[in-house]
Formats: C-alpha cells, structure tokens, sequence
C-alpha cells in the first residue's frame, strides 16, 4: 500500500491564482480530511469527509472548496490564492475501526503564495 | 473553538535522558493521542488513548489519558539521537469527527 499520497510536493502561486492540491488513498478509508500547518499554530482543520459524496467544513474553510467522488480522492481547490493561505498542506484519513480517531498523513504540499 | 496547550514549547536535552510533555484542554475529550512529525513529513501516530485514567506504552514511549478527560501526558524514556521532532497532542470529540490539536513541543536531543 502507498498510503496517503500528496500531489505536488512544493507549489508557487501568484495571488488570485487557482490550482487543486491532490490527495489518494489506498486503504479503502471512509474519512479523509485536510489541515493546514502554520509556524507556532498546530495542525488546523480546513474541510473532512465521511464518505463519498459528504463534506463538511473544519475550523478554517475559507478559501478552500472540496469534494469527494470517490472513496479513494479528496482533492482540495483554492479558487483565488491569498498569500495567507501560504503554508504546508496535509491530507489524513483514517476508517471507522478506529472511530475516524486513528488518522494516516500524508508528506504534504508546501505551497508559497506571492 | 477548541484549544490545546502544549508544553514545553521546545526542549533540549542530552541522550539517555527522560524526556515528560503535557496537554491541556478546557473541554473535555473522549480520545487523545499523540503524534511525532520528522522534518518535512506529515505527522505519525505513536500512541491513541480512548478511555479517562489509561496509561499505554510504545516501547521508550508511555502516555496517559488524564481523569479529568482534560490533559494527557507523554513521557519518553532513555532519549535516543532519532527522537529528535516535534511531538503534537490531538484530541477527538467523536461527535463533530474532528481532531484538534496542539501547537506541538519541539524536542532536540544532543550526544
């Protein structure tokens, strides 16, 4: 099994740019989820999913879409960067076995907006 | 929302030393863990506590769910040079399927 895997590793975007942060899993997880880590701030929620079809927003969701089509794929859009969403960007999932509580993560996307 | 406070911030410490770090809640939760990131890595899970009072050990690792259901507790035991990283708490709540975490201790182990 690969894991939780992340696409790109490292990303640059001028401000009022778009792009999507990729994420896949392979362990057939129900719940995937997205954080952002800034210096000094922990790990903070951005969006989650249950399952394919459901989402929900986290402690910091805007500026950030989401959807989830599949079990496997939880891709993350921003749709106009800000250089406040500068920072390192991590995936995680985890299965109802461990109640969602037991999350996998990814290496991460650090993406630098200008 | 929710917060979580970690300390120490940061600790240096020498090989073969003990290492203690604590987390504290102002809300109750039904799950703590704690995870270590390495440099440029996402975060690992070392240790999941699911009930008030359990006290669960990793190898050099031991952690405890705290009575109050409001801190935890991670202790390392004879530091080795690879424990080097930063040590985060996270707390469920299992009703809102969200984890919180804390701000992290960053550990530097020295020979």
């Amino acid at each position: 099994n690969a894991g939780v895997t992340q696409t790109p590793k490292f990303q640059v975007l001028k401000t009022g740019q778009s792009m999507t942060l990729q994420c896949a899993q392979d362990m057939n997880h129900e719940y995937m989820s997205w954080y952002r880590q800034d210096p000094g701030m922990g790990l903070r929620l951005i969006h989650y999913s249950v399952g394919a079809g459901i989402t929900d927003q986290g402690e910091v969701p805007n500026g950030y879409n989401v959807s989830r089509s599949t079990t496997e794929d939880f891709p993350l859009r921003l749709l106009s960067a800000a250089p406040s969403q500068t920072s390192v960007y991590f995936c995680a999932s985890s299965d109802w076995s461990s109640s969602y509580n037991e999350q996998f993560f990814g290496p991460g996307t650090r993406l630098t907006v200008l | 929302g929710q917060q979580l406070n970690q300390s120490p911030q940061s600790m240096f410490i020498q090989e073969g030393e003990d290492v203690s770090m604590n987390c504290t809640s102002s809300s109750i939760f039904n799950t703590w863990l704690w995870y270590k990131q390495d440099p440029g890595e996402g975060p690992v899970l070392l240790i999941a506590l699911y009930k008030a009072g359990e006290l669960t050990s990793n190898g050099r690792l031991t952690a405890q769910f705290g009575i109050t259901r409001k801190d935890s507790f991670l202790n390392i035991s004879a530091s080795i040079p690879s424990d080097v990283g930063i040590y985060f708490c996270a707390g469920f709540t299992g009703t809102a399927s969200k984890l919180t975490f804390g701000t992290g201790t960053r550990l530097q182990v020295t020979l």
